[in-house]
């Protein structure tokens, strides 16, 4: 089946770290992934995503890589900033005759001043 | 600026009254999704529409339907709600169901049943 996993949060960093939050999935066929984040009380947001093997997306100092031979698409950021501070859930989109995105449990993420 | 627009923000309701949430969107998306996400946990798809052809999830509840009246208006009702139906409900679109096109996410109604 279709599925993502990613690291649990929270994960708490002070302002200027480097972050990551880890991603893996499993998926039949060649998926789609993405990063979204939601901040408090709002809906989803696209953060950055990746349509075939070895790319990266990139956005707003973000990066990710999809990475096929691990099935990963881990999210890194070099100097996390307090406004950061958000849940992000790496998700696959698949095709299933009918195109569907499946997003993982979430990280929250906590920056501090 | 608003593309995908839900309301209300925040939707109170009574156990077993029917309730409706309604989402519209200026981007003349082919797909629009519900989504379920309940406190700390993933978007739960609940279904989809593509154009007119509705697609329900094996595992959404029978209490839950939609209706698409046009392309920029899309319901979800819940018949008789209970207490755990009590969840941010999130409305999505996307352009094209078979790409790898990511989808647009409105605000959200929060949903509480009293």
């Amino acid at each position: 089946g279709n599925s993502v996993t990613q690291m649990e949060g929270p994960v708490t960093l002070s302002e200027e770290a480097f972050l990551t939050i880890n991603c893996t999935y499993t998926a039949t066929g060649y998926p789609s992934l993405f990063w979204y984040v939601q901040y408090p009380g709002e809906g989803l947001q696209l953060l950055l995503k990746a349509t075939k093997a070895d790319d990266k997306g990139s956005n707003k100092g973000f990066e990710a890589t999809y990475r096929k031979e691990t099935t990963s698409f881990h999210l890194e950021k070099g100097s996390v900033q307090v406004s950061d501070s958000a849940v992000y859930f790496c998700a696959l989109g698949v095709d299933t005759g009918g195109f569907k995105t499946i997003f993982g449990a979430g990280t929250r993420l906590f920056v501090k001043a | 600026d608003a593309m995908v627009i839900q309301n209300p923000r925040y939707q109170v309701t009574q156990f077993g009254k029917p309730v409706t949430l309604s989402c519209s969107q200026t981007l003349n998306h082919n797909v629009m999704y519900w989504y379920q996400q309940k406190s700390s946990q993933a978007p739960k798809l609940l279904f989809h529409y593509y154009d007119k052809d509705f697609n329900n999830e094996a595992d959404t509840p029978d209490n839950f339907q939609s209706r698409r009246p046009n392309t920029s208006f899309c319901f979800l009702d819940i018949r008789s709600p209970g207490l755990g139906d009590a969840a941010m409900y999130l409305c999505a679109t996307s352009r094209d169901p078979g790409g790898g096109d990511e989808a647009f996410f409105g605000q959200g109604t929060r949903l509480t049943v009293v």
